[in-house]
């Protein structure tokens, strides 16, 4: 199976700022996916990559606050503006696996918002 | 309702005994279920499938029960190791899929 990497790995941030997310995939793959985890949640879709158009954003995710940019097949980010403490959570970028119907995460990028 | 409920735990077990965790769902169309395993500041990694017939990985058993929406995941002569946060997840289609909150499993000395 494909080897994710994401940078940073963590990060403190001060409020009203943005941080970019990176997710590097070590084999080209046609789509990805962003997902957040706050404290005590489930995994929650935040949008999907395609590379060569515009990412599609889940109900309750906006482009503006989490613009996301696919320049290839082996990479995205993930930009999370304007911070508040609300965004403080586990980011993390995943692919489907050969069926498809499978699932594989990076390590996350845990993020804290002061 | 919740799309997918997990029991949150803890599970406290001892080593070696045998545990069992449910996650109903509430969508009677889904088809395609999984049970994820994430450990502590770790992302979640892939466990098994369910299939409609179960699904047995070693000491790990899955099964569906589609009449009364739940799935579950049973373990066996539990390890040390095994000591984690269980994800079920339910595909939806279009490369979508809804998770649970997860249940917290510690296997005890």
């Amino acid at each position: 199976s494909a080897v994710i990497s994401q940078k940073p790995s963590r990060d403190i941030c001060q409020r009203g700022t943005s941080l970019t997310i990176q997710c590097q995939v070590d084999s080209q793959v046609t789509m990805m996916f962003w997902y957040r985890q706050q404290p005590g949640q489930s995994l929650t879709l935040i949008a999907t990559a395609n590379q060569g158009s515009e990412a599609t954003y889940e109900s309750g995710f906006v482009i503006d606050k989490f613009p996301i940019s696919r320049p290839n097949l082996t990479f995205s980010t993930l930009t999370v503006s304007n911070m508040s403490p609300e965004d403080s959570s586990i980011y993390l970028c995943s692919l489907t696996g050969a069926g498809r119907e499978t699932q594989y995460f990076g390590p996350g990028t845990r993020l804290l918002v002061l | 309702r919740k799309e997918v409920e997990q029991d949150p735990g803890p599970f406290n077990v001892p080593e070696g005994a045998t545990v069992a965790f449910n996650c109903t769902y509430s969508n009677s169309a889904s088809q395609s279920f999984f049970w994820y395993r994430q450990d502590c500041r770790k992302e979640p990694k892939l466990l098994m499938s369910v299939y409609s017939s179960g699904n047995e990985d070693g000491r790990f058993t899955a099964q569906l029960n589609r009449a009364s929406q739940y799935i579950s995941l049973l373990i066996r002569d539990s390890k040390l190791s095994d000591s984690a946060t269980y994800l079920c997840a339910v595909y939806k289609g279009t490369y979508k899929y809804i998770f649970g909150t997860g249940t917290r499993l510690k296997v005890l000395a």
